[in-house]
This record gives C-alpha cells, structure tokens and sequence, in this order.
C-alpha cells in the first residue's frame, strides 16, 4: 500500500519557470510534511516542511500548498534555475515527526533547461 | 561538525557474505534512523535507534537484517548472507529528538 503518491515522476521546466510537484496521502495521522531534494550520489536534504494547521509556507523560492480536506500537498519552484535539477521527494509522518518513520514518495526527478 | 558520516560509500558483497554499513549522527544528535532507497525508488524506513535501545524497528526484514547503536561508536546496519535484492543504497539520518532530520550521503551495496 503506497501512503504517499506524488507525481509526476518527471518534470522538464525551462530556466525561470514555476516547477510544480503534487504528492496526495492516505493516512489522516500525518501531520508533518517534508520535501527533500536529492543530487545524484548524495543523500536527501531537507528543503521546507509544513504542519497541516497552515494551508501554505513559503521560503525563498520554495512554497509548499497544503490541502487538509483533499490530502494534497504540492510543492512550487518559483524562477526555477539549473542549479535545482534534481530529484525531489515529498514524505510524511505522524507524531509531528518526531519518530522519524518518514513515508516518502518516489520522487520526481526535475530537469530545469537553461 | 562534519555532518552525518556514513562509511564505506560503496560496498561490494558476493551472495552469502555479510555486509556491515556503519553511521556516526551528527555532533549532539542520540537518535539514528536507517533507510534503504531501491532505484527509482523512494526511500524506506527501516529502524529507529537511540542509545543502546531500539525505538521502532517495523520496517526492517524479519531476518538477517540487524542494526545497533552501542553506547560508543557508530550505529551499524549489519545484513547477513546478502542476496542481489539487498542491493540498494542504504542511508542513515540523525536528529536531536523531535524531526530536524539530517542525512547522510549513503552507503551503495551491490552483490555480485
């Protein structure tokens, strides 16, 4: 049973255009959010995390959108650059996230042209 | 604070061998967490780990999968007589408590 599903598994965007990532969950015990971006021969590393109780967190260029009725959550790369192809992975968790039993999903692997 | 150091970076293992994946957290950090992410996968939580104690280990394989964190020394996710669908990249991830998590940049196990 797949928790989290996000989509697309793939994203091309040229050079200054918005990236979005769409990731839906299952269980109602979620109440911590993460995306992670990944380069190729690294680990994970968190990009902005969101709790169910605001609908929207926004860090530079990066906003996460959360939808608590439709369990969606999507994250926005506003002015995308080269330098943010990479694979990027929305998780979820229960107990705020303190137990670190991180649902991911699979990833979509973004391609941002110059 | 060198951040969290997985070794080795690479580990190549025939079938039936053990393989010993070792993880030291962060500077401060008493929580470890393993992951094993499959290509084009995701990653998937394996156990949880704090001092000497196993927190939550429901995502690790019944059998010959191990993983410790010893009062000293780095936590290690240890895997006996490996078969070619344990290849994966294994990542380790340590927090101070509650989230904050910080990976590691993994440990790629391949059985020949």
């Amino acid at each position: 049973q797949q928790q989290v599903k996000q989509s697309p598994q793939s994203l091309i965007v040229q050079k200054g255009g918005i990236s979005i990532i769409n990731c839906a969950y299952e269980n109602t015990a979620f109440d911590y959010f993460p995306w992670y971006q990944q380069f190729p021969g690294k680990g994970p590393a968190l990009l902005i995390a969101i709790r169910p109780d605001v609908s929207e967190k926004k860090e530079g260029r990066f906003t996460i959108s959360f939808n608590k009725s439709a369990k969606q959550f999507s994250l926005h790369i506003m002015d995308s650059q080269p330098g943010d192809s990479a694979t990027y992975f929305c998780a979820a968790s229960k107990d705020g996230g303190s137990q670190g039993n991180l649902i991911f999903g699979k990833g979509t692997k973004l391609s941002v042209k110059p | 604070n060198a951040g969290v150091m997985q070794n080795p970076r690479h580990l190549v293992r025939r079938r039936g061998q053990e393989a010993r994946l070792r993880c030291s957290p962060m500077k401060g950090h008493s929580h470890v967490y393993w992951y094993r992410q499959l290509p084009e996968e995701g990653l998937k939580f394996m156990v949880y780990l704090q001092k000497e104690n196993i927190i939550d280990e429901s995502g690790m394989p019944k059998e010959r999968f191990s993983a410790e964190f010893p009062k000293e020394g780095p936590s290690i996710l240890r895997i006996q007589q490996v078969v070619r669908g344990d290849s994966a990249a294994y990542f380790c991830a340590s927090s101070p408590g509650a989230g904050g998590y910080t990976f590691g940049s993994g440990t790629r196990l391949t059985v020949v």
